[in-house]
């Protein structure tokens, strides 16, 4: 089936870690994107990229890195700079432009 | 003034009733339009695109109001499963950045 993999389902971050959180997709969009939901907070949007080897920071960019060396993958950092990383984290993708997005299943971050 | 705003709820209404949700956006470029449904701790999925004339899909329909600036979802013979938060979903200008209200709470009870 096609669609948009997150893992890991769960992350825990020690003090002074990076993490890596990985998104995979298969419906051959050209753009991703990742956001960062809180408690009763609308999405925010941490980095986008229209095409493979290019992106854009968002509106919270700031502790976050990413990179886009495939097509099909779009992998978020949680940098240490990143003082307070426990969220809800979504990836998106869609096929270009302003089209509608379609999410993965997010993945949770809490510190411990 | 917030780029999305909605009331954040919650609705309770009967199964069978019919519910209106408005959202407001401040940017007149705003071209683009989407509800989406997020079900408690999970990711947002989208319920319908929302175009300029007004569009149907079964119980739901979507209205755009591009001179008051807002845009309205209808639901009609509510479902217990529809209880859900809708989040009205506008391109920020004309952009393909896409900026997410806050939602709104929707609880259908039996």
């Amino acid at each position: 089936d096609g669609g948009i993999t997150q893992s890991p389902k769960y992350l825990f971050r020690k003090e002074g870690q990076n993490v890596t959180l990985s998104c995979e997709q298969n419906l051959n969009h050209d753009a991703m994107y990742w956001y960062r939901q809180d408690p009763g907070q609308g999405l925010r949007l941490i980095y986008y990229s229209q095409i493979v080897n290019d992106f854009q920071k968002g509106d919270i960019a700031e502790g976050y890195s990413v990179s886009r060396e495939k097509k099909e993958s779009f992998p978020l950092t949680v940098t240490s700079a990143q003082k307070n990383p426990t969220a809800f984290y979504l990836c998106a993708s869609s096929p270009s432009g302003v089209q509608p997005q379609h999410f993965g299943d997010g993945t949770r971050l809490s510190i411990l | 003034r917030k780029e999305v705003e909605q009331d954040p709820g919650p609705f309770n209404v009967p199964e069978g009733a019919t519910v209106a949700f408005n959202c407001t956006y401040s940017n007149s470029a705003s071209q683009s339009f989407f509800w989406y449904r997020q079900d408690c701790r999970k990711e947002p999925k989208l319920l319908m695109s929302v175009y300029s004339s007004g569009n149907e899909d079964g119980r739901f329909t979507a209205q755009l109001n591009r001179a008051s600036q807002y845009i309205s979802l209808l639901i009609r013979d509510s479902k217990l499963s529809d209880s859900a938060t809708y989040l009205c979903v506008v391109n920020r200008d004309n952009t393909d950045k896409l900026i997410f209200g806050t939602g709104t709470r929707l609880q259908v009870f039996p």
